[in-house]
């Protein structure tokens, strides 16, 4: 199976601030790679497909990148909205697999 | 619009079974595989399964943690998913979302239900 490891676990940011969140496959995925978010009670919403692709709807301050091992979602200037838990997952082979996620909060 | 909306959770004691059903709308259902993804209280996402579509002869893949006690299957005729369990286990308490993949060569999991909440416990 392909793990898939995000960091950090948690992000303490503010309004405005630009944030990084990482996804590591444990081998190569190419670029089928998903990122969602999370919001409590909620179900989760998909923000980026095939590592930088963005979703219809999504607002343009969040951006993927990667490819193979390797990838990134960043949110330029975050808003209130944002602050949630955020998933990669890969779709490259079965079992698909998600990262343990990360927890972005207000600093 | 895509509307997904799941059924059937409830409480159930252990080595007991359930049947979740997911209603869908708003899109040709018979068109799209169709997956179960969960989570347990406080913990992170967990892939189920997947439903193909008739194309690929309603076939499907399961999580090694299911294989073998969960079964996927579809009424195309009712617009509906269904996920299975038996031998139900503590470990699979969770929240079970239904969610469809999209038409792709690989399919990825563009819309989601709000889930149903799935208690084993005696």
């Amino acid at each position: 199976d392909i793990q898939m490891t995000q960091s950090p676990s948690t992000l303490s940011a503010s309004v405005g601030d630009r944030v990084t969140i990482a996804c590591r496959a444990s081998q190569s995925i190419s670029s089928w790679l998903a990122w969602y978010q999370q919001k409590p009670g909620q179900a989760p919403k998909l923000l980026i497909y095939k590592a930088s692709s963005l979703e219809s709807g999504v607002p343009s301050r969040f951006s993927g990148s990667g490819s193979g091992t390797e990838f990134t979602l960043t949110i330029t200037s975050l808003q209130p909205d944002d602050f949630a838990a955020y998933y990669c997952q890969q779709y490259d082979s079965y079992p698909l697999t998600f990262g343990g996620g990360t927890k972005v909060e207000i600093k | 619009e895509v509307q997904l909306v799941e059924s059937g959770g409830g409480l159930v004691q252990p080595g007991g079974s359930l049947r979740l059903s997911c209603a869908a709308s708003g899109f040709t259902f018979s068109d799209h595989y169709m997956d179960w993804v969960r989570q347990a209280p406080g913990k992170g996402l967990e892939w189920v399964g997947r439903g193909r579509n008739k194309t690929k002869s309603y076939t499907a893949e399961y999580a090694a943690s299911v294989k073998g006690r969960f079964t996927i299957s579809r009424d195309d005729s009712k617009n509906s998913l269904y996920l299975q369990m038996n031998s139900l286990k503590t470990e699979d308490t969770a929240v079970y979302f239904c969610a469809r993949g999209s038409i792709a060569a690989h399919p990825v999991e563009d819309y989601w239900g709000q889930g149903t909440l799935v208690t084993v416990s005696s």
